[in-house]
């Protein structure tokens, strides 16, 4: 089956500094991977879609400055968290799919973030 | 915007049957999905209804009228791993999800 991997799984950073959150598709080509932030108890939260080599679509609210989003390849896209604050702890999780005709997204195991 | 809403909490016995409702108001409809949630884990894919009707997989069967804009996840013969968080979202007209708040399914002994 189509696996995701995040890395890393949880960090720890301290307030002002940047965190880089990595996910990789293992065993399929992913034109389009999505993040989400899930905060304790709530649902997931689309923060952008990234397509293979082009700019990340961002969803209203969420800071294209602050959250940097890259995908270089067609089976890694990263996410920095730029001058972290407290706020930002969260769960974050990526998706991949394979193109835009499948109708099924293959989520990452998450990775845990907590800024202090 | 997307409206997806499912009731908060459920609890229910082993062995026992426990039916999730997830009404939805989205700008459009390309595929209704649930997925598994469980504690500091990442969604687990359930179910895929693009169609009326249920659809069945095992012990679960997830359901969806698109005229009354509802979807049902049946779990049966409940077992103690089942207690999870339980998500509905919707593919409103690309490729993007929607995801309802979660149901939070307690299986009691």
């Amino acid at each position: 089956g189509a696996v995701v991997s995040q890395h890393p799984s949880w960090v720890i950073c301290k307030s002002g500094t940047s965190v880089k959150i990595e996910c990789r598709s293992l065993d399929f080509q992913a034109t389009t991977m999505f993040w989400y932030r899930q905060f304790p108890k709530q649902s997931l939260m689309l923060m952008a879609t990234s397509n293979e080599g082009s700019k990340a679509t961002y969803e209203q609210g969420v800071e294209k400055d602050k959250f940097l989003i890259n995908h270089a390849s067609l089976t890694l896209s990263t996410l920095t968290v730029t001058s972290a604050h407290p706020e930002d702890s969260s769960f974050y999780i990526c998706s991949a799919g394979s193109g835009t005709s499948s109708y099924e997204q293959y989520f990452g195991p998450g990775t845990r973030l907590t800024v202090t | 915007g997307q409206n997806i809403d499912q009731p908060t909490e459920m609890t229910a016995t082993e062995g026992a049957i426990v039916q999730i409702n997830c009404t939805y108001q989205t700008s459009g409809f390309n595929g209704l999905f649930w997925y598994q949630q469980h504690a500091g884990e990442a969604p687990t894919f359930l179910s895929y209804n693009v169609l009326d009707g249920l659809e069945e997989k095992g012990r679960f069967s997830s359901f969806l009228s698109r005229s009354k804009g509802y979807s049902y996840l049946l779990l049966k013969e409940l077992q103690m791993k089942d207690s999870a968080s339980y998500l509905c979202a919707v593919k409103p007209n690309d490729y993007k999800l929607s995801f309802g708040a979660g149901t939070t399914v307690t299986v009691r002994a």
